[in-house]
């Protein structure tokens, strides 16, 4: 099955910098990539995600690149604000046939200092 | 956009005692829905799928006897956790794939 792989694991950021977070997956054939972010005590919300045929997306301070060939993807927020502060998992799927299973990396907190 | 409701937020049990958690997908059908279960500060583990009108899929190493899955219509899945114990307190979280994956609010379960 699929292994999801996250890094850093904890990330703190002064704010106005930007913060990064990488994940690699295992299974080749994975074509959606979403990433969440998630407040202490409540539910994940997407912020973004890209499809394998796309090699970045960008919305607002927030974009993701996707490698395909090595396998890798990444979170990029620029500009980072207090609210930013929260945990951040990417995850990975296929999607085909009624698939839509995803698999979490272990997520990243992410802290920006005032 | 489309929302997926949890239901409760929170329980409190004896050990023993068996809860039902609700997951229902109000405005849209999910014929597929995704059971997690979240401890703190770690990732969201699939625990199971659940398919409506037919057994759920279990995850290696979850107990299909002690975490009951039922989707008996296109909006509602259940999780209820048998015979629970301490070890099983947890949050746990459902979701449905609209046109992305939408979790519910999650349900903090406390075993005492």
């Amino acid at each position: 099955g699929e292994n999801v792989e996250q890094h850093p694991s904890t990330l703190s950021v002064q704010e106005g910098d930007s913060a990064v977070i990488k994940c690699t997956y295992s299974d080749s054939a994975s074509n959606y990539f979403p990433w969440y972010k998630q407040e202490l005590g409540k539910r994940p919300q997407l912020i973004i995600d890209i499809r394998s045929n796309v090699g970045e997306k960008k919305d607002q301070r927030i974009a993701v690149t996707l490698n395909k060939t090595a396998k890798h993807f990444s979170l990029h927020i620029t500009e980072t604000q207090p609210e930013d502060s929260a945990v951040y998992f990417c995850a990975a799927s296929w999607e085909g046939a009624g698939s839509y299973q995803l698999t979490f990396g272990k997520g990243t907190k992410l802290s920006v200092i005032p | 956009g489309a929302v997926v409701s949890q239901h409760p937020s929170r329980v409190i049990c004896k050990s023993g005692t068996s809860v039902k958690i609700e997951c229902r997908s109000l405005d849209f059908q999910a014929t597929t829905m995704f059971w997690y279960r979240q401890f703190p500060k770690q990732s969201l583990m699939l625990m199971a799928t659940s398919n409506e009108g037919s057994k759920a899929t279990y995850e290696q190493g979850v107990e299909k006897d002690k975490f009951l899955i039922n989707h008996a219509s296109l909006t509602l899945s259940t999780l209820t956790v048998t015979s629970a114990h301490p070890e099983d307190s947890s949050f746990y979280i459902c979701s449905a794939r609209y046109t992305e994956a939408f979790f519910g609010q999650g349900t903090r379960l406390t075993v005492v």
